[in-house]
C-alpha cells in the first residue's frame, strides 16, 4: 500500500502570502494525485487532479505541481475562505486508495 | 454535472444496526463509481470502500473488510453501507464520492452517525 506524507502538520500564514504545502508518495503514483480541501464543518472539495489540473471553478491562485513521489500545493495569495484543512490524495493503481494526514492552513 | 445526496443523520446505541445511504443523480451517473470515507472526530479521511453500481463490483480497505457491508441499487444509482452490530469506536461522519476512475470530483454532505448507549 502506498504511503502518502504530507508536511507540515500546519501551516501558518498571513493572508494575501503564499501558502506552500507537500506531499510525498512513498513510491510512485506518476501524475495520479488529487488535492481536495475541507473548510470547518463541510465536505472536502476537488481542488487539483492529474497533479496539477484545476477542478471546475477551482480560482487561478491554487496551482498543483510535481510527478512520481513529490508534490506541491501552492496558493499564490491567501484569502480568508482559503485557510482550512487540504488533503492530497493518490490513485495510481487503485483500490487501495489513500490519502495524506491533512495539513491545516492557519492564520498567522 | 454529478450530484450526491445522504441520508440524515442517525443515534443508535451499540450492537444495533443501521444502513446510511448515498443517492447519485446527473449526467453519466451510471459511469461512475462510490466510494465511502469515514473522518473521526476531528480526525483526516480514511477511504473504505468502493462499489460500481452498474455491477456492484465492491472493494473493501482491508480495515474495514469484515466491518461494514457496501452495497448498491443500480435501478435508483443508491450506495449503501451497512453495520450489523455498531460500536462505539463507529461513530464518525461517513461521506460519500464519485469517480470515473480517477480524483473523486464530488462529494456528499456526509451522515453523522453517533453510537451511545
Amino acid at each position: 500500500e502506498i504511503v502518502m506524507t504530507q508536511s507540515p502538520d500546519t501551516l501558518s500564514v498571513s493572508p494575501g502570502e503564499r501558502a506552500t504545502l507537500s506531499c510525498r508518495a512513498s513510491q510512485s503514483v506518476s501524475s495520479n494525485l488529487a488535492w481536495y480541501q475541507q473548510r470547518p464543518g463541510q465536505a472536502p472539495r476537488l481542488l487539483i487532479y492529474g497533479a496539477s489540473t484545476r477542478a471546475t471553478g477551482i480560482p487561478a491562485r491554487f496551482s498543483g505541481s510535481g510527478s512520481g513521489t513529490e508534490f506541491t500545493l501552492t496558493i499564490s495569495s491567501l484569502q480568508s475562505e482559503d485557510f482550512a484543512v487540504y488533503y492530497c490524495q493518490e490513485y495510481h493503481n487503485w483500490p487501495p486508495i489513500t490519502f495524506g494526514q491533512g495539513t491545516r492552513l492557519e492564520i498567522k | 454535472e454529478v450530484q450526491l445526496v445522504q441520508s440524515g443523520a442517525e443515534v443508535k446505541k451499540p450492537g444495533e444496526s443501521l444502513k446510511i445511504s448515498c443517492a447519485a443523480s446527473g449526467h453519466s451517473v451510471s459511469a461512475y463509481w462510490i466510494a465511502w470515507v469515514r473522518q473521526m472526530p476531528g480526525k483526516g479521511l480514511e477511504w473504505m470502500g468502493i462499489i460500481y453500481p452498474g455491477d456492484s463490483t465492491t472493494t473493501y480497505s482491508p480495515s474495514f473488510q469484515g466491518q461494514v457491508t457496501i452495497s448498491a441499487d443500480k435501478s435508483i444509482t443508491t450506495a449503501y453501507l451497512q453495520w450489523s452490530g455498531l460500536k462505539s469506536s463507529d461513530s464518525a461522519m461517513y461521506y460519500c464520492a464519485v469517480t470515473a476512475g480517477s480524483a473523486w470530483v464530488t462529494w456528499g454532505q456526509g451522515t453523522l452517525v453517533t453510537v451511545s448507549s
